[in-house]
């Protein structure tokens, strides 16, 4: 069966400061992968997408990058962190188009 | 005006109770339509997954989609204190090479013993 992580599950950053995020997929081949950011009371925010190995694609202009370095390993960065990264980040992912699986979050506090 | 409508809540109701989560939305080239259950602090996790108009049954839970008046229903029978979280509506439009899924909102849910 198919299964996704994410660490860390809580990160308390100052503002200014570096971001590394890490998703990886167990139990399926070539995924296509996604970051999600949610803040409190709103709805998900579709931020990346990929569909392949160094295949990259922002939804929205922001200050956040994403990379995918292996075929199961996603990667959410940043230089330097604003107020407003704040939120609960989300990985998921899918076989092509078909319905997406969410992974546990990591919720990111940026003082 | 938001591609997906759905009314926060919150919602509360008395266990036993049924319960009606709706969502609109204006994007006629939405094909596939999913509920995700979301308790405080989890991921979501897909409740439901339905294709076109129509009903779709699964245990308590019943998805109903009306793409003539894009228009979507989740019903819980029989509401338990362990059905207490977020919903959220997703309909997902075809002709993409990825899975675009477009979320409302969410409903927060809470059913009281």
């Amino acid at each position: 069966s198919q299964t996704i992580h994410q660490w860390p599950a809580t990160l308390v950053q100052p503002v200014g400061s570096p971001l590394s995020l890490e998703c990886t997929v167990e139990g399926t081949s070539n995924p296509n992968l996604y970051w999600y950011r949610q803040a409190a009371g709103r709805g998900l925010q579709l931020l990346f997408y990929s569909v392949g190995i160094g295949q990259i694609s922002s939804e929205v202009p922001q200050n956040l990058s994403a990379s995918r370095p292996q075929d199961r390993q996603f990667i959410l960065s940043s230089k330097k962190l604003l107020l407003s990264d704040s939120g609960f980040y989300l990985c998921a992912w899918s076989v092509a188009t078909d319905t997406q699986y969410f992974g546990p979050g990591t919720r990111l506090t940026v003082l | 005006q938001k591609e997906v409508e759905q009314d926060p809540g919150p919602l509360s109701v008395p266990e036993g109770a049924i319960v009606s989560l709706n969502c609109t939305y204006s994007n006629s080239a939405f094909q596939y339509f999913m509920w995700y259950r979301q308790y405080s602090r989890k991921g979501p996790e897909l409740l439901m997954y339905t294709y076109s108009s129509g009903n779709k049954e699964d245990g308590r839970f019943t998805a109903q989609v009306d793409k003539s008046s894009k228009y979507i229903s989740l019903f819980i029978r029989d509401s338990q204190p362990s059905d207490s979280a977020t919903y959220l509506c997703a309909p997902l439009a075809g002709g993409t090479s990825y899975g675009k899924l477009t979320f409302g909102q969410g409903t927060i849910l809470t059913v009281h013993p």
